[in-house]
Parts: C-alpha cells; structure tokens; sequence
C-alpha cells in the first residue's frame, strides 16, 4: 500500500530553515509527480510545490518562490523541501502527496490521490 | 482569499443529502478537471473525487461530484456522523498552477 511519511519539521526562528523529507513506499516512485502542499494552523489547504517524476519540471506557488526548494532522489524513493528565510506565515503542517498531472484535450487534470501525515513547521521566536 | 469559493459551512441531518459548491473561472475551473478532498478532524487529506466526477477504487458511491461552466459541486447522500469533515474542492489555474477552494466544514447534525 501507499505510505508518505514526512520527517524534519520543527521550531525554528524567523530567518532561519529546515529541509523537510519524505520517505515513500507500495509505489513506483520514479513513476510519478510528487507535491508539497501545507496547511496553516486553521486554515485551508495551499499546494506550494511540485516537480515532475524526473525531476526536470518545478514549479512554486508565488508565496514560496525562491525561498523553497523541492527535489527528490529516486534511488532513495524521497522528496525534499529545502525552506529558507523562514517567516512567521510559513508555520503550517506540511503534507506531501504523490501528484497526477496530466494535460489532455479537455484540460488538465490535476490531483493528489495519496497524501502523508503531515509534519509541523513552527516559525517563531 | 481563495482563488476558488466554497460556502464556510454546510450542514444535514443523518440519512439526508447534501451538496458542497465551488466557484471559479475560466482560468481554472471552466477548463480544468476539478478533484475533492475530505479532512477529517486531526487528519490528512483525502481524494474522494477526481476528474470532476470519478471516485478511486474505496470511496463509496454515497459521494458524487459534477461540474457546470466554472462551477462544480460534491453531493453526499445518506450522510453518516462519520462524513462530519472539513471538504475542499481543488483544480488547476492557468496562471497559478494548483488551486485549492478555502474549504467547507459539514456538520452532520
């Protein structure tokens, strides 16, 4: 079965950062799109990043861009999220979630068909 | 605020159907596939519905979904105490990738 498990979060101070990890396993993760998507204490849901199963297509929502870095290591069947210039809005719980993406004629789907637990990142001083 | 627009609240009573709206545009939902979530209380998120109106393989056929225009909406019929979660509607933008609806606590009562 499908298992994301998310690891690294904790109190950090304002400007500081963390690296964030996720273990997967029960698919081919090479295979697949994978996501960061975070919740603010709450709050809704706000996907931040994804990158393609090769890892060659990123993108970042606007209130991450150039402060977050994601990647992966297939061999190791991981993502990360690098979180740098940390700010007290950052303080959610932080999901990953293996991603479809699939552009079609009638649009594009998108979606998060298995998500992890969640990791906490608490941003203050 | 969300770039896509779901009512705060709904709620029903046990046995009784209910319907989740969610609002968008033509940058989003009018020409994208549109996907559900349930979040029960303390939990992840998980995919009830995707491309508009497909369940995965688990999900009970209790949950619908279905998209008009720039418009799509969640029905859950026979509703349990155990439906009692927060719900989110989700699709692609053409200018902000992924896109999620602010969410929709229902209340079984």
């Amino acid at each position: 079965q499908v298992q994301l498990v998310e690891s690294g979060g904790g109190l950090v101070k304002p400007g500081g950062s963390l690296r964030l990890s996720c273990a997967a396993s029960g698919f081919t993760f090479s295979d697949y799109y994978m996501s960061w998507i975070r919740q603010a204490p709450g709050k809704g849901l706000e996907w931040i990043s994804y990158i393609s199963n090769s890892g060659s297509s990123i993108d970042y929502a606007d209130s991450v861009k150039g402060r977050f870095t994601i990647s992966r290591d297939n061999a190791a069947n991981s993502l990360y999220l690098q979180i740098n210039s940390l700010r007290a809005e950052d303080t959610a719980v932080y999901y990953c979630a293996k991603s479809i993406l699939v552009t079609t004629n009638f649009g594009v789907a998108n979606n998060f068909d298995y998500w992890g637990q969640g990791t906490l990142v608490t941003v203050s001083s | 605020q969300s770039v896509l627009t779901q009512p705060p609240s709904v709620s029903a009573a046990p046995g009784q159907k209910v319907t989740i709206s969610c609002s968008g545009s033509s940058s989003n939902i009018g020409n994208n596939y549109v996907s559900w979530y349930q979040q029960l209380p303390g939990t992840a998120p998980k995919l009830l519905i995707y491309e508009n109106n497909k369940r995965p393989s688990g999900i009970p056929d209790r949950f619908s979904g279905s998209k008009s225009g720039t418009s799509a909406t969640l029905g859950i019929t026979g509703l349990q105490t155990g439906d009692e979660a927060d719900y989110y509607c989700g699709t692609w933008d053409t200018t902000l990738s992924a896109v999620f609806g602010g969410g929709t606590k229902l209340t079984v009562l």
